[in-house]
């Protein structure tokens, strides 16, 4: 089975900080992971994944993440947040080695707000 | 770019009735998603598709049907709506074969049983 968790609702941040979006996972295999953003009355979209090599992946509009193998986690950052970042934030994983149909599991959200 | 477009934004619906969501995507994907999104909840898989009339049961299935006769298109049937049903609904899709390419999103359709 494979799960993911994001321990924080709501994360606040001034804007011109950096921000982090903590997401932590558990697959039996080797995870795929990925992030997306969602913003009021819209679909979710794909900001970055993590397949293999590189711990640090980069992604759209400034924000990265770190795959931590030992501590399952893959948080989201942005070295300087923006008003405009304020929004939902979904991490997903997907188990490598179970079966087709790209099925991923989500977290439950966090809503991010950066306040000038 | 990707467009996945789902008919509706917004649909009021009553108890009972049959309510069919439309999804339709233009990258010629072969997998297609429905979910659906609560407060606190995430986004929660409700059936997929691999292919044209293939169907696979996600994790609440119950209540729900699905119809993929097209590559483009895959709906999603509440056979009798029900109040507990009222949510925002995704549809999704992606390529096939390597399982670590993302998923695509509408817009999403939010959804009212009266």
């Amino acid at each position: 089975a494979q799960s993911v968790a994001q321990p924080e609702d709501q994360v606040n941040v001034a804007e011109g900080n950096p921000l982090t979006v903590k997401c932590t996972y558990s697959v039996s295999g080797n995870p795929y992971l990925f992030w997306y953003v969602q913003y009021p009355n819209r679909g979710l979209q794909f900001l970055l994944k993590y397949i293999t090599g590189d711990n640090l992946v980069k992604g759209s509009y400034g924000f990265e993440a770190e795959f931590n193998k030992s501590q399952t986690s893959f948080h989201l950052k942005k070295p300087s947040a923006l008003v405009s970042d304020s929004a939902l934030y979904f991490c997903a994983v997907r188990d490598a080695v179970t079966g087709g149909g790209n099925k991923l599991t989500f977290g439950t959200g966090t809503q991010l707000k950066v306040e000038l | 770019d990707v467009k996945v477009t789902q008919s509706s934004r917004y649909l009021v619906k009553r108890t009972g009735e049959k309510v069919f969501l439309e999804c339709v995507q233009d990258m010629d994907h072969e997998n297609m998603f429905w979910y659906r999104q609560d407060p606190g909840l995430g986004l929660r898989l409700i059936y997929f598709s691999y292919d044209v009339k293939m169907k696979e049961k996600g994790d609440i299935p119950e209540g729900y049907s699905v119809s993929r006769e097209k590559k483009e298109r895959f709906s999603l049937i509440l056979e009798s709506a029900s109040t507990n049903q009222t949510s925002m609904y995704l549809c999704a899709s992606s390529l096939a074969g390597s399982s670590n390419q993302p998923q695509h999103f509408g817009d999403g359709t939010r959804l009212s049983i009266l």
